[in-house]
């Protein structure tokens, strides 16, 4: 099966901290995105990536950078967190079209206060 | 541009009770289509998808979904609800026609009553 790995389940950070969150799958994929999730908002695509050092802004890029140095790495950068960006953070990876949609992460819940 | 449509944010049955859980969407193309399901403090996790075979569609814990291509639907069911299928159940499509992003409906929360 494959795995993608979130490194933390819950994080608290200050405001103004640079944060990190990384992502780690096993399978070999070339397709990597970034989700956020809030209540009643649903999922809201953040960044994607097709491959290495390449990277594509989402529904709402702003606030939030990404790096993607190796296929299997996918880390989303909050440059200067902010009470607004509380939020569930989910990673998935996605292999080819049409087999299984993506696979998730188990999410980082990020608290900034 | 592709949409998915969720019928309903919350929905409350019985245990015992008959789960349907409504989900409408928009392509241009034939699609591909998945539910997901999500419990508490955790990542979606595949539930069934649909990519052209069969219309009916088995996916994991009892549930099921049917293809409509008439009604552009793709409603998932279960014959009776457990207590452990309380969680967010989401809705997604793919189409073959774009970079195979999936688009997300915005969940429904599914409570089972004992």
């Amino acid at each position: 099966d494959v795995k993608v790995t979130q490194s933390s389940r819950y994080l608290v950070k200050r405001t103004g901290e640079k944060v990190f969150l990384e992502c780690v799958q096993d399978m070999d994929h070339e397709n990597m995105f970034w989700y956020r999730q809030d209540p009643g908002l649903g999922l809201r695509l953040i960044y994607f990536s097709y491959d290495v050092k390449m990277k594509e802004k989402g529904d709402i890029p702003e606030g939030y950078s990404v790096s993607r140095e190796k296929k299997e790495r996918f880390s989303l950068i909050l440059e200067s967190a902010s009470t607004n960006q509380t939020s569930m953070y989910l990673c998935a990876s996605r292999g080819p079209l049409g087999v299984n949609g993506y696979t998730f992460g188990s999410g980082t819940r990020l608290t900034v206060v | 541009a592709q949409s998915v449509t969720q019928l309903g944010s919350h929905v409350s049955v019985s245990e015992g009770a008959l789960v349907l859980l409504r989900c409408n969407y928009s392509s241009s193309v034939p699609p591909y289509l998945f539910w997901y399901v999500q419990y508490p403090n955790q990542g979606l996790q595949l539930l069934l998808k649909y990519t052209s075979a069969a219309t009916l569609v088995k996916g994991i814990n009892g549930f099921e979904a049917e293809f409509k291509k008439s009604e552009t639907s793709f409603h998932l069911t279960k014959p009776s609800a457990h207590m452990s299928d309380a969680a967010e159940y989401f809705c997604a499509v793919e189409s073959r026609g774009s970079q195979g992003n999936l688009i997300f409906g915005k969940g429904t929360k599914l409570s089972v009553k004992p």
